[in-house]
């Protein structure tokens, strides 16, 4: 079974430019999770959805950041304008209907320059 | 107070040595506990759930104390390939998934 799919893995950007990450949870799972991940803060929940439809927001730092699901298989976070503090790596992650075991994607590494 | 707090580590064991990991969570009304494993540069991976009955799978031991609000993790027979950083997570939401990560603690199993 394919896991959650992130995309790119790796992103190299100049500050002041936008910057989209992609993600497709698991086929089948209701809730979607965008995590960040630095060496000084740790793993910190940006937000989730649960049925597409944004439940908590209030781990996304500032207005330069935003998150989407159009639909089920599909979610983005956006950062305009990118800064060099933005860098981290960047997971989704997704959980089934009966649990709340979360499944993880590679990550993005972004690094903003 | 940090709403999640773990032993800072590393821990540095040999092999087949026995280790505990111990974490704490702030907010009593919190519904479910797991602990994940992470391997250097790699997503984090469920190691187990834990239940309020405590539970086992295989070398791997976990308990809860509610009334102290407290996790532990047992490895018991420590294998090199167990070396990675353990996270603690709660879950803090009332009513939906509000997950709380810990710093994570950071464990070498020695040859």
């Amino acid at each position: 079974d394919a896991g959650v799919i992130q995309s790119p893995r790796h992103e190299v950007t100049e500050m002041g430019q936008e910057v989209t990450l992609r993600c497709k949870p698991i086929s089948g799972h209701n809730s979607l999770f965008w995590y960040r991940q630095t060496m000084m803060r740790g793993l910190e929940l940006l937000i989730y959805f649960n049925n597409n439809v944004p439940i908590d927001d209030s781990g996304m730092p500032e207005d330069r950041f935003s998150a989407k699901m159009p639909n089920a298989s599909f979610s983005t976070l956006k950062i305009q304008p990118s800064e060099p503090r933005d860098s981290a790596v960047y997971f989704c992650a997704s959980t089934p209907r009966t649990s709340y075991e979360q499944y993880f994607g590679p990550g993005t590494r972004l690094t903003v320059t | 107070r940090k709403e999640v707090e773990q032993d800072p580590g590393p821990f540095n064991v040999p092999e087949g040595a026995t280790v505990a990991f111990n974490c704490t969570y702030s907010n009593s009304a919190s519904q479910s506990f797991f602990w994940y494993r992470q391997d250097c540069r790699k997503e984090p991976k469920l190691l187990m759930s834990v239940y309020s009955s405590g539970n086992e799978d295989g070398r791997f031991t976990a308990q809860l104390n509610r009334a102290s609000q407290y996790i532990s993790l047992l490895i018991r027979d420590s294998k090199l390939s167990d070396s990675a950083t353990y996270l603690c997570v709660v879950n803090m939401g009332n009513y939906g998934q509000n997950f709380v990560f810990g710093p994570g603690t950071r464990l070498s199993v020695l040859p």
